[in-house]
């Protein structure tokens, strides 16, 4: 079934621990995005790509990288969480960056 | 930056009751849409708005595009037990070629 898939699902993480959450669609979609959630907030711009080989920062950059080697796959990495990272992560996908975008299925991640 | 305004933030509501929530900005958009979050899934869209004016429904769901480009609504008729969960409007700023904006969310509540 065509889409996006992220994981893990569900992840606790120590503070100062790196983590990459993953993000994989086969629906070669040039544009990619990772939103984060949090209550009351609604779903806040990280990062996102334009086209494989391209990023560029949201609202939200401070303490995640991203990289886009190739159209399907588009990781978020947490070099050193912190507390504050605790939150729900979407990643996204849309067909061209004003276009309808798509969402995987979420990750949960607690920092402790 | 460009900031979308979504009400009522939450709503409590009887089984069978109509619904209606909307999403304003100071901005002008290209295109507006509604997206819903079932509880532990990610967003998936309901409707896509592209022209001023537009009505379009899905099922018991009927969107409407602003006149002013500024504004759009959501309805829901006879709202069902299944209609719980989180209601998010999004838009492409005329003002901008890309990357779509979301509204913070309307979690709509059904009471038995």
């Amino acid at each position: 079934i065509a889409g996006i898939t992220q994981a893990p699902t569900s992840q606790i993480l120590a503070a100062g621990r790196r983590m990459t959450l993953r993000c994989t669609q086969d629906m070669r979609h040039n544009a990619m995005y990772w939103y984060r959630q949090d209550l009351g907030l609604g779903l806040r711009l990280i990062h996102y790509s334009n086209t494989a080989g391209t990023t560029g920062k949201g609202e939200v950059p401070d303490g995640y990288s991203v990289s886009r080697a190739n159209t399907d796959d588009f990781p978020l990495t947490l070099a050193s969480a912190v507390p504050s990272q605790t939150s729900v992560y979407f990643c996204a996908s849309s067909r061209d960056g004003g276009n309808i975008q798509y969402f995987g299925a979420g990750t949960r991640l607690s920092v402790l | 930056g460009q900031q979308l305004n979504q009400s009522p933030q939450s709503m409590f509501i009887q089984e069978g009751e109509d619904v209606s929530m909307n999403c304003t900005s100071s901005s002008i958009f290209n295109t507006w849409l509604w997206y819903k979050q079932d509880p532990g899934e990610g967003p998936v869209l309901l409707i896509a708005l592209y022209k001023a004016g537009e009505l379009t429904s899905n099922g018991r769901l009927t969107a409407q595009f602003g006149i002013t480009r500024k504004d759009s609504f959501l309805n829901i008729s006879a709202s069902i037990p299944s209609d719980v969960g989180i209601y998010f409007c999004a838009g492409q700023p005329a003002s901008r070629d890309d990357k779509i904006i979301f509204g913070k969310g309307t979690r709509l509540h059904i009471l038995p």
